[in-house]
């Protein structure tokens, strides 16, 4: 089993909420990442976190809160977002020393 | 320092011809190099994988690709293309050990019948 399950699937939110997104596997994987992508592009590393602390934030605004609660979940939690972050945010997996990542389906999010 | 150059924003064959989907990388390290594709609306999805060992590796829906070390290239083939195959395509290259990916420009493949 390669799943990495994401929710929600879409999201619409305005500029003042607050909304989270999800991610979960099952693969016993102890390295977990955020990806951000826009259309017609590569996705751009957002954070990692390894055995549940994060090791790589890459210049992320203070907008976008991650947070690993255990070994098998991932949350992107969101506030005052602007209309340019609109994008799909994939988060992948993969063991922490062999590098080969597994992406879930991603969440595309729209922000008014 | 790693790097991913896909030669082609847009390939474009026939249902039933060759893909070649070119890819070329740069690494001071033995590379591991993926190949992921991307549907309209949906993630990415390992299509294949060069770690160790044989160099000519075998992927999910008659995909292959062919390590290629003296030429620094991971091109990605398929006999006969299928309606089905159109999607964005994504090579990358890791160290393996690091969290860091990194991937091309993409390629997005066109069928046409």
């Amino acid at each position: 089993d390669t799943e990495v399950t994401q929710t929600p699937k879409h999201l619409v939110m305005g500029m003042t909420n607050k909304k989270s997104l999800k991610c979960e596997q099952h693969m016993g994987h102890r390295a977990m990442y955020w990806y951000k992508q826009k259309a017609k592009k590569p996705p751009e590393l957002m954070f990692v976190y390894s055995y549940e602390k994060l090791s790589i934030n890459e210049s992320v605004p203070s907008r976008f809160s991650p947070e690993c609660p255990n070994s098998s979940l991932l949350n992107l939690h969101l506030h005052a977002l602007q209309p340019e972050d609109s994008a799909l945010y994939l988060c992948a997996s993969s063991q922490v020393d062999r590098n080969i990542q597994y992406f879930g389906a991603g969440t595309r999010l729209s922000v008014l | 320092a790693q790097s991913v150059t896909q030669l082609g924003s847009h390939v474009s064959v026939s249902e039933g011809a060759l893909v070649l989907l070119r890819c070329n990388y740069s690494s001071s390290v033995p590379p591991y190099l993926f190949w992921y594709v991307q549907y309209p609306n949906q993630g990415l999805q390992l299509l294949l994988k060069y770690t160790t060992g044989a160099t000519l590796v075998k992927g999910i829906n008659g995909f292959e690709a062919e390590f290629k070390k003296s030429e620094t290239s991971f091109h990605l083939t398929k006999p006969s293309a299928h309606m089905s195959d159109a999607a964005e395509y994504f090579c990358a290259v890791s160290d393996g050990g690091g969290f860091k990916t990194i991937f091309g420009a993409g390629t997005r493949l066109f069928v046409k019948a």
